[in-house]
């Protein structure tokens, strides 16, 4: 079935440097990959939709300058949390639309990033 | 704006009993899919079975099935001799067929008891 391989499973950063997260497609071409944040037992929140070789499209009230994402190729997303605070901290997740059929029109997601900041 | 609702934030089930899980959503829109995906412990999310609103048959994958009732905007899942590997947070999700972005409910943690 699809796979969605996403690095770093966790990091550790201290506050003020910035931290990218990657996220693959191994065996699809992901035209798009949306990315979330889910804080301990609540629900997933989408933070931006990112289309290959175009800019990505931000939910409202997430920091387009803080949460650079690109999508530069049909396989890889990334995600840079800029000057890094210890309010980022969260588990970064994101999902790919998966058109090989397996995934039933569902998203495959990549395993999550745990983000901490100190 | 969809919305979905998960009323349940914690449910328990013994083992080999049948539980079920209550999700309503609401929109406008006529033409969309609904999911169930499972979070354990390790925090992948899995996708336990979809729906699409087209159809009115309810989707069955094994042990999960759901009870969809489109009129009344209600999407359940129904957990029928529950393992121990069941144990995890279960989120209702709904997708508008074109905009492709999901609406997540707020899960329901699903206990399994020996």
């Amino acid at each position: 079935g699809a796979v969605v391989s996403q690095h770093p499973s966790r990091v550790i950063c201290k506050s003020g440097t910035s931290v990218k997260i990657e996220c693959r497609s191994l065996d699809f071409q992901a035209t798009t990959m949306f990315w979330y944040r889910q804080f301990p037992k609540q629900s997933l929140m989408l933070m931006a939709t990112s289309n290959e070789g175009s800019k990505a499209t931000y939910e409202q009230g997430v920091e387009k300058d803080k949460f650079l994402i690109n999508h530069a190729s049909l396989t890889l997303s990334t995600l840079t949390v800029t000057s890094a605070h210890p309010e980022d901290s969260s588990f970064y997740i994101c999902s790919a639309r998966d058109y090989t059929g397996t995934g039933g029109y569902g998203y495959t997601f990549g395993s999550g990033t745990r983000l901490t900041v100190v | 704006a969809q919305t979905v609702t998960q009323s349940q934030p914690e449910m328990s089930v013994q083992e080999a009993e049948t539980v079920t899980l209550s999700c309503t959503y609401d929109t406008s829109e006529s033409d969309y899919y609904l999911f169930w995906y499972k979070q354990p412990p390790s925090r992948q999310m899995i996708l336990v079975i979809r729906q699409e609103a087209y159809k009115q048959q309810n989707a069955t994958e094994n042990r999960f099935s759901v009870n969809f009732q489109k009129a009344a905007k209600s999407f359940s899942l129904k957990i029928s001799d529950s393992q121990l590997g069941d144990a995890a947070m279960y989120f209702c999700a709904y997708r508008n067929t074109n905009a492709g972005k999901s609406t997540f409910g707020d899960g329901t943690t699903l206990t399994v008891k020996p």
